[in-house]
């Protein structure tokens, strides 16, 4: 099975901050990786398709890079609304989604 | 507007049956496959089930084969997960998400429900 790892599950930051989260597959899956944001009691939300493409209506300070088996999202300067769960998912081989990245204010 | 709409969650016994629905609206139905994902209480998300556009390929995550059945009726622009023999741990949030590619099985999920819960328990 395709598994996904991604790092670090919590991060303590704060409003302004660069912030880089990396996610890793167990076998090269391509450009196959999606980056979802989840806020409490709300559904996830698509940031990031194949990689590095910005999903409409998504702040330009989300990129998403990487390639085979490490990918990484990166938030270039931390907004309030930021602070969330992420997700990475892969879809090369059906789907598996990452463990999470929890934002914490520090 | 895309519209996704889960329904029929609630509480039940173990080993026995529930079905979900997931109601489309706002885009074309019949050319989009439709994933189930799950979230138990305070977890990660876990991908449970797809069907593709026409309904002739479905996939079921290990933990659900043989217990969870997914289907479609495009007429009626809903989607479904029959769950039968369910067990605690299949306590969850259930989501239909949208593929954000016409007609295939692989891709993102441009559009999510806003889920509906499982409750197993005696």
């Amino acid at each position: 099975d395709l598994q996904m790892t991604q790092s670090p599950s919590s991060l303590s930051v704060s409003v302004g901050d660069r912030v880089t989260i990396t996610c890793r597959a167990s076998q090269s899956i391509s450009n196959n990786l999606n980056w979802y944001q989840q806020k409490p009691g709300e559904a996830p939300k698509l940031l990031i398709y194949a990689t590095s493409n910005l999903q409409s209506g998504v702040p330009s300070r989300f990129s998403g890079s990487g390639s085979g088996t490490d990918f990484t999202l990166t938030i270039s300067s931390l907004q309030p609304e930021d602070f969330a769960t992420y997700y990475c998912q892969q879809s090369y081989s059906l789907v598996t989604f990452g463990q999470g990245t929890r934002l914490e204010i520090k | 507007q895309v519209h996704l709409v889960e329904s029929g969650g609630g509480v039940v016994q173990p080993g026995r049956s529930l079905r979900l629905s997931c109601a489309a609206s706002g885009f074309t139905l019949s050319s989009y496959a439709i994933h189930w994902v799950r979230q138990a209480p305070g977890k990660g998300l876990e991908w449970v089930a797809i069907i593709s556009h026409d309904g002739s390929n479905k996939y079921y995550a290990d933990s659900v084969k043989g217990r969870f059945t997914i289907s479609r009726d495009n007429s009626k622009n809903t989607l479904y997960l029959q769950m039968s023999s369910l067990r605690a741990e299949d306590t969850a949030v259930y989501y239909c998400a949208r593929v954000n590619i016409v007609a295939s099985i692989g891709g993102s999920f441009d559009y999510w429900g806003q889920g509906t819960l499982v409750t197993v328990s005696s």
